[in-house]
């Protein structure tokens, strides 16, 4: 079965600074789906980036960038130019094509101000 | 995403009691999902389903029972609910494309007592 690992339960950053979120995977399939997704205290899933594994080239959304690293299953999150909106829950996600996705735990960004 | 709606958006029931959580979606997806969130478990699959006719289990189906009344409906139901289906339960929907992207309702708290 696949798993999905966000090793980092917690994680702050200073307000305009910025800061990686972890995360690894486990598979043996070439074809498959990355996402981030973000969870405010709305509790309000939102899509924040995907990555298709095909793609060699790491996904960009403005002030959000995937580091993806195949070979090493490895898949972070680097929010730049962090802002106060951006504390939330950050949870990594993997899918094979017609499958079901797999989530991490989550990691908890704090930003201070 | 107020294109997928869930009611209720909160829930308090007693041991023993049959609840249905209910999935509306106006995207016109085929796919429709039901999850759980548990502090520090992050989301896990109850049921899925990619048509009309079509039903699969998730990771964690034991207790639950799904019923895809049209496309744009699925519901959830708890025949005995227990307390430690007290949980975040998330509605999501997919076009099945290539890009597998996932879009959830706002959520339903449950708590059982």
């Amino acid at each position: 079965a696949q798993t999905v690992t966000q090793s980092q339960p917690e994680m702050s950053v200073q307000e305009a600074e910025t800061v990686t979120l972890s995360c690894t995977y486990d598979t043996s399939e070439s074809d498959y789906y990355l996402f981030w997704y973000k969870q405010p205290p709305s509790r309000q899933m939102i899509l924040v980036i995907r990555q298709e594994a095909y793609k060699q080239q790491n996904a960009t959304e403005n002030r959000f960038s995937v580091n993806f690293q195949k070979a090493a299953k490895s898949f972070s999150l680097k929010i730049s130019d962090s802002q106060l909106g951006d504390a939330a829950m950050y949870f990594c996600a993997y899918r094979r094509a017609n499958n079901d996705m797999r989530f991490g735990a989550g990691t908890r960004l704090t930003v201070k101000p | 995403d107020a294109d997928v709606t869930q009611t209720p958006r909160n829930r308090i029931t007693k041991t023993g009691k049959r609840i249905m959580l209910e999935c509306s979606q106006t995207k016109g997806h085929d796919r429709m999902y039901w999850y759980r969130q548990d502090p520090g478990l992050g989301l896990r699959l109850i049921y899925y389903s990619f048509d009309v006719k079509d039903i699969n289990k998730g990771e964690i189906s034991d207790g639950y029972s799904v019923s895809r009344q049209a496309q744009a409906k699925f519901s959830l139901s708890l025949e005995s609910a227990i307390p430690n289906q007290t949980a975040l339960y998330f509605c999501a929907t997919s076009d099945g494309r290539i890009q597998e992207t996932q879009y959830f309702g706002p959520g339903t708290r449950l708590l059982v007592l």
